[in-house]
């Protein structure tokens, strides 16, 4: 049963544009959401996180939204950048989750287009 | 900061035999979790310790088993290898663990392939 849902396998941008990655999850007990960048043969490296306390947390190029009503989130990158090509992984948690248990959706392959 | 490290970073066995994976967390962080990704699967949540004691655990099988040191070092056991075991293995380590708002630093990972 897969709790966070990512549905775009794969995204391709031209580098200077905006990338959106989506993200759905299914339990609302979930409170604490966050976006990993992942490269192939590393773990994934943390990039932004966001309490279900705000809708909006921004870090520089990166800004996540969150849309608690609708079980949504999202990752916006501004601009793309060849860099940022890389396999996007949200994940999710909270009470009821189980502590310190991250939930991950299946990726999102980000390619950026020079 | 040096970061989370793992060892070894890859690893080939038979079905049937057992392995011992290495997590070392970040300086100061308390909390160990493991993950297994896999193509199928994804990113799947093995087990947390925090202070030595087993917090948390997936839904896997008693095959798959941990502990972690006093120097919150932490070490992951499978053993009866099956084929379905190969996989990415991650650690990560977070300063306090518990509530979600404690963000996890992963290593680099374990690359287990089970013949």
């Amino acid at each position: 049963d897969q709790q966070v849902k990512q549905n775009s396998p794969s995204l391709s941008v031209q580098e200077g544009r905006i990338s959106i990655l989506n993200c759905d999850y299914t339990n609302s007990m979930f409170d604490y959401f966050l976006w990993y960048k992942k490269y192939p043969a590393e773990g994934p490296t943390f990039l932004i996180s966001i309490s279900s306390i705000k809708d909006k947390n921004e870090d520089g190029r990166f800004t996540v939204f969150l849309n608690k009503s609708a079980k949504h989130l999202s990752l916006h990158i501004v601009p793309s950048q060849p860099g940022d090509s890389a396999v996007y992984f949200c994940a999710a948690s909270g009470d009821g989750a189980g502590a310190n248990n991250l939930f991950f959706g299946t990726g999102t392959r980000l390619t950026v287009i020079p | 900061k040096a970061g989370v490290t793992q060892t070894p970073r890859y690893l080939i066995k038979t079905r049937g035999q057992q392995v011992t994976l290495s997590c070392s967390p970040i300086s100061g962080h308390r909390s160990v979790s493991w993950y297994q990704q896999t193509p199928g699967q994804g990113l799947q949540f093995l087990f947390e310790y925090f202070s030595e004691t087993q917090r948390n655990k997936g839904n896997f099988p008693g095959r798959f088993s941990g502990r972690q040191f006093s120097n919150s070092r932490s070490e992951m056991n499978v053993s009866t290898l099956e084929l379905g075991d190969s996989a990415l293995y991650l650690c990560a380590s977070s300063p306090r663990g518990g509530r979600g708002t404690d963000t996890q630093y992963f290593g680099p990972g374990t690359r287990l392939t089970v013949l």
